[in-house]
């Protein structure tokens, strides 16, 4: 009950096209989901987070949405860079819960 | 700059050796955490602490050991009892633990078995 599931594991899209990944969580206990992007041999770094409350963050291209009554949230990346290239885990934590438990990721290449 | 600072960024180790990964913070965080990641693979919790002297064992913690003495430290000792050592070990802190909160990362250390 604790897991994130996340899909796809791998995903290639054309430079300017769109990026989805998606997420999904069983236990309504959690109420924070921060997505992190992390390079080849570097650390994850924070990119975006939503709380429950909201259906909908955008960050410049990155936009979360999230849908509580399916207990799905994604990350779309519009017009995609080849910059963009890199392993997105989704996440989710709450205040019943002493960590953070991550999705297991997708590796996003886009290609010019 | 506050942040996390793991060292070194690349270990070798004979087998058979113990060898002690670094993890320091200066974000005053409460919360630290070990990852391990295999190449291609998702992020494992090996052991996690949300206070001074006090830790618990995450999902593949045999093999590895920690200590928490002081606020900004948690090393990791990987044991000798570690049967698959390589990989991509990686530190993380939070203000609270989990709570609402997000984890930040260090850069990681890569661990070699020679």
């Amino acid at each position: 009950q604790q897991q994130v599931k996340q899909s796809p594991q791998s995903l290639i899209v054309q430079k300017g096209g769109i990026s989805i990944i998606n997420c999904a969580y069983e236990n309504t206990a959690f109420d924070y989901f921060p997505w992190y992007q992390q390079f080849p041999g570097k650390g994850p770094a924070l990119l975006i987070a939503i709380r429950p409350d909201v259906s909908e963050k955008k960050e410049g291209r990155f936009t979360i949405s999230f849908n509580k009554s399916a207990k799905q949230f994604s990350l779309h990346i519009m017009d995609s860079q080849p910059g963009d290239s890199a392993t997105y885990f989704c996440a989710a934590s709450g205040t019943s819960y002493d960590k953070v438990i991550f999705g297991p990721g997708t590796s996003l290449s886009v290609i010019p | 700059d506050g942040g996390i600072t793991q060292s070194p960024k690349y270990l070798f180790r004979k087998e058979g050796q113990n060898v002690t990964l670094s993890c320091e913070q200066n974000l005053n965080h409460d919360a630290m955490y070990w990852y391990r990641q295999d190449p291609g693979q998702g992020l494992r919790l090996i052991y996690y602490s949300q206070i001074v002297n006090d830790f618990q064992k995450g999902d593949i913690a045999e093999g590895y050991s920690v200590s928490r003495e002081k606020k900004e430290s948690f090393p990791l000792t990987v044991t000798s009892a570690q049967k698959n050592p390589t990989a991509f070990y990686l530190c993380a802190s939070s203000i609270l633990a989990g709570r609402n909160t997000e984890a930040f990362f260090g850069q990681g250390t890569r661990l070699t078995v020679v």
